[in-house]
């Protein structure tokens, strides 16, 4: 069963606007990532945050995490042409075990 | 430079038969995970080793199987390929959380598709 939903599943937005797009999950976690994925491509690691952070910054992303309502949002200020991708959240609900359970992921497209 | 490959990159199938996708890493990660991906159904687990001659069963393991005989390696066999085995593979490695470093790191993907 997927532990991470996101929303929205497609987002498609003017180059230079902001896109955000959210992750809920239904367990505890230690941590939670976001990750891209270009088309045809493997995923890529974007920024992590962990149970005990409520916000994290790295370039044009911030990530929020609210712990209560088991959500987190993802940021992209100033998008970009190079941004289209598809997005996801993945979490890590035991200590001790490195798997990770990915969502369904948001599928951004930038409009130049 | 460090990194995590897999072949081939592309493979069309029999049903019945066996298939064996390879997946190769030079991070030296002791972590390694085979995920599929599916539209509408994003990546799930197939089946993951946290070390040399440790294996474990993910979400969809069944009609798989893995075996790690070294750090570098993690091959990934369809005893007898079924179409709904036809899909897009992905392997990724780790380092031990105890580093303190959680991020995977994906390799390019092999498309099957199983006829």
């Amino acid at each position: 069963s997927q532990q991470g939903e996101e929303d929205p599943q497609a987002l498609s937005i003017q180059e230079g606007e902001n896109a955000t797009m959210n992750c809920s999950y239904k367990t505890s976690i230690n941590n939670l990532q976001w990750y891209r994925q270009n088309s045809g491509r493997g995923l890529v690691h974007l920024i992590l945050i962990r149970s005990n952070e409520r916000e994290k910054h790295s370039g044009r992303l911030r990530v929020t995490l609210d712990t209560s309502k088991k959500s987190s949002s993802l940021l992209i200020t100033a998008s970009r042409a190079a941004d289209t991708a598809s997005y996801f959240c993945a979490t890590d609900a035991e200590y001790g075990n490195e798997k990770l359970t990915f969502g369904t992921g948001t599928r951004l497209t930038i409009i130049p | 430079d460090a990194e995590i490959t897999q072949s081939p990159r592309h493979k069309i199938t029999e049903t019945g038969r066996q298939v064996t996708l390879a997946c190769h890493q030079t991070w030296n990660h002791n972590n390694m995970f085979w995920y599929r991906q599916d539209l509408g159904h994003g990546l799930r687990l197939i089946h993951y080793s946290y070390g040399v001659h440790d294996t474990n069963k993910g979400e969809v393991s069944d009609g798989y199987s893995v075996s790690r005989s070294n750090t570098e390696d993690l091959p990934l066999t369809l005893e007898s390929a079924a179409s709904s085995q036809t899909s897009v593979y992905f392997c990724a490695s780790s380092y031990d959380r105890d580093r303190g470093l959680y991020e995977q790191y994906f390799g390019p993907g092999t498309r099957l598709t199983v006829t």
